[in-house]
C-alpha cells in the first residue's frame, strides 16, 4: 500500500529565504509522486510530478523537487520565497500501475513573512 | 474558461436533509473523482468513475451516492446528512489509463456545512 508523510504541518519562512517542504513516501512498487498547491478557498493545482524520467523535477512558480529512492523522499524546494507562495502544499503518491488513485499527505501550510 | 466546475460553492443545510453537489468538466476527460477534505485539510478519495462506470469506491457510507449521467458530469448525492459530513468536497478529472501523465485537475470545491 502507498502512503505519504509530510513532516511539519506548518512552515514559516521570510520572504527571499529558501523554502523546503518535506515529503516521504512508502510504496511497494515504483511510485509516481506529485506536489499540489492549494491557495485559500481554491482547488488544488499541480506544481510538479515525478514519473521516473528524471530525479530532479522542475515545476511551476520556481519550485522543484528531487526524488531520492534511497531516502524514499520527494522534498519540495524553492530558492527564494515570495509572499504569493503562502498556501497549503500537498504531496501525493500513486502506484505506477492500476487506477489513477492519489494518496495525499496531510499537507503543509507555508507562511511567508516580510 | 473553467475546466472543472462545481455547484454550489457553499451549501449550508440541516441534519437529516438530502443534498446534491454537481460537477462538470470541459477538458474531454473520461475519468472523474470525488474527494473529501476535512477540517484538518486532510484529503481522501471517495469515488472515481471512468466513462460512467464506477472504478474506485472507498469506504464511504452508503448515504453517499455518486451518479455519472455522462463522462463530463459526476454528481454526488448525500442522504440523511450528518454533522460529520461537514467538509469541502472536491471534484477532479483526468484522462483514463495508468500513465503518470494523467494529471488530475481539481474543481474549486464545495464547502458543505451541516447544522
Amino acid at each position: 500500500a502507498q502512503s505519504v508523510t509530510q513532516l511539519g504541518s506548518h512552515v514559516s519562512v521570510s520572504e527571499g529565504a529558501l523554502v523546503l517542504l518535506r515529503c516521504n513516501y512508502s510504496s511497494s512498487v515504483p511510485p509516481y509522486l506529485f506536489w499540489y498547491v492549494q491557495y485559500p478557498n481554491q482547488g488544488l493545482q499541480l506544481l510538479l510530478k515525478y514519473t521516473s524520467a528524471a530525479t530532479l523535477v522542475k515545476g511551476i512558480n520556481g519550485f522543484e523537487a528531487e526524488f531520492k529512492k534511497s531516502e524514499t523522499s520527494f522534498h519540495l524546494t524553492k530558492p527564494s520565497a515570495h509572499m504569493s507562495d503562502a498556501a497549503e502544499y500537498f504531496c501525493a503518491v500513486r502506484r505506477s500501475g492500476g487506477y489513477n488513485k492519489l494518496i495525499f499527505g496531510a499537507g503543509t501550510r507555508l507562511a511567508v513573512h516580510p | 474558461d473553467t475546466a472543472v466546475s462545481q455547484t454550489p460553492k457553499y451549501l449550508v443545510t440541516q441534519m437529516g436533509n438530502d443534498k446534491s453537489i454537481k460537477c462538470e468538466q470541459n477538458l474531454g476527460h473520461d475519468t472523474m473523482y470525488w474527494y473529501k477534505q476535512d477540517s484538518k485539510k486532510f484529503l481522501k478519495i471517495m469515488f472515481s468513475y471512468n466513462n460512467k462506470e464506477l472504478i474506485i469506491n472507498e469506504t464511504v457510507p452508503n448515504r453517499f451516492s455518486p451518479k455519472s449521467p455522462d463522462k463530463a458530469h459526476l454528481n454526488l448525492h448525500i442522504n440523511s446528512l450528518e454533522l460529520g459530513d461537514s467538509a469541502v468536497y472536491f471534484c477532479a478529472s483526468s484522462q483514463a489509463g495508468q500513465g503518470a501523465y494523467n494529471e488530475q485537475f481539481f474543481g474549486p470545491g464545495t464547502r458543505l456545512t451541516v447544522l
